[in-house]
């Protein structure tokens, strides 16, 4: 089992709707979670990150963390084309690799106009 | 403030060549991060230092692979006799601490002819 799983996608969206962007990891010890964009060509970029279960929101953005179930997801409101971008989500590990952070391989949304 | 610079942005060497990318952190930040990209695939993990120490060097695909960090600032990753299949995107990042949230520098993209 892969440490950090996501969706490969591509998730399409229409303009204005809610995108929904799963992952899954299997270290049930880690503590902190990451969402990062990477628009193509770019680097990847910092989103939120969220360390407690349930929901942290910022504008668009709502992370949501269940560690009881190993999930973490990110959704963005009310998307725009200039959302679509591959999602990366990164998972700090547990006790045995406390200082690891983890990438998902990242799901590519298509925000469609 | 000054984000995290990679240099250069661009490298075209030849096969059996070796090469240094660069990466400078942000002022402050104690753990940095290497991660090489292939086209269209998500971050490898390479290796990351906290201060000058490197406690995981797990990731470097071979030991043509190496890097270190001077002063607790600057990073080199040194590849020795490079070889086709070392053409990506390498990335940097630093973070305030290990397991904290990371920024990105904007890369350098090494081509082996």
């Amino acid at each position: 089992q892969k440490e950090v799983e996501q969706n490969s996608g591509p998730l399409s969206v229409p303009e204005g709707a809610i995108a929904s962007l799963n992952c899954t990891y299997s270290d049930r010890g880690s503590q902190s979670f990451f969402w990062y964009r990477q628009y193509s060509g770019k680097s990847p970029e910092l989103i939120m990150f969220i360390y407690s279960n349930g929901d942290k929101e910022d504008g668009r953005f709502t992370a949501q963390l269940n560690k009881a179930s190993q999930y973490v997801s990110l959704l963005i409101r009310d998307s725009q084309p200039s959302d679509s971008a591959t999602y990366l989500c990164a998972v700090r590990g547990g006790e045995t690799s406390y200082d690891k952070v983890i990438f998902g391989p990242g799901t590519s949304l298509s925000v469609i106009p | 403030g000054a984000g995290v610079s990679q240099s250069p942005s661009n490298k075209v060497t030849e096969k059996g060549k070796d090469v240094e990318l660069r990466c400078d952190p942000i002022s402050g930040h104690t753990a940095l991060y290497w991660y090489r990209q292939s086209l269209g695939q998500g971050l490898e993990f390479l290796i990351y230092f906290q201060g000058n120490s490197a406690p995981d060097k797990s990731g470097l695909p071979s030991d043509r692979f190496s890097a270190e960090r001077t002063g607790g600032s600057v990073s080199t990753l040194t590849i020795q006799r490079t070889q086709q299949e070392d053409s990506a995107v390498y990335l940097c990042a630093s973070s305030p601490q290990t397991g904290r949230e990371q920024y990105f520098g904007p890369g350098t993209r090494l081509t082996v002819t």
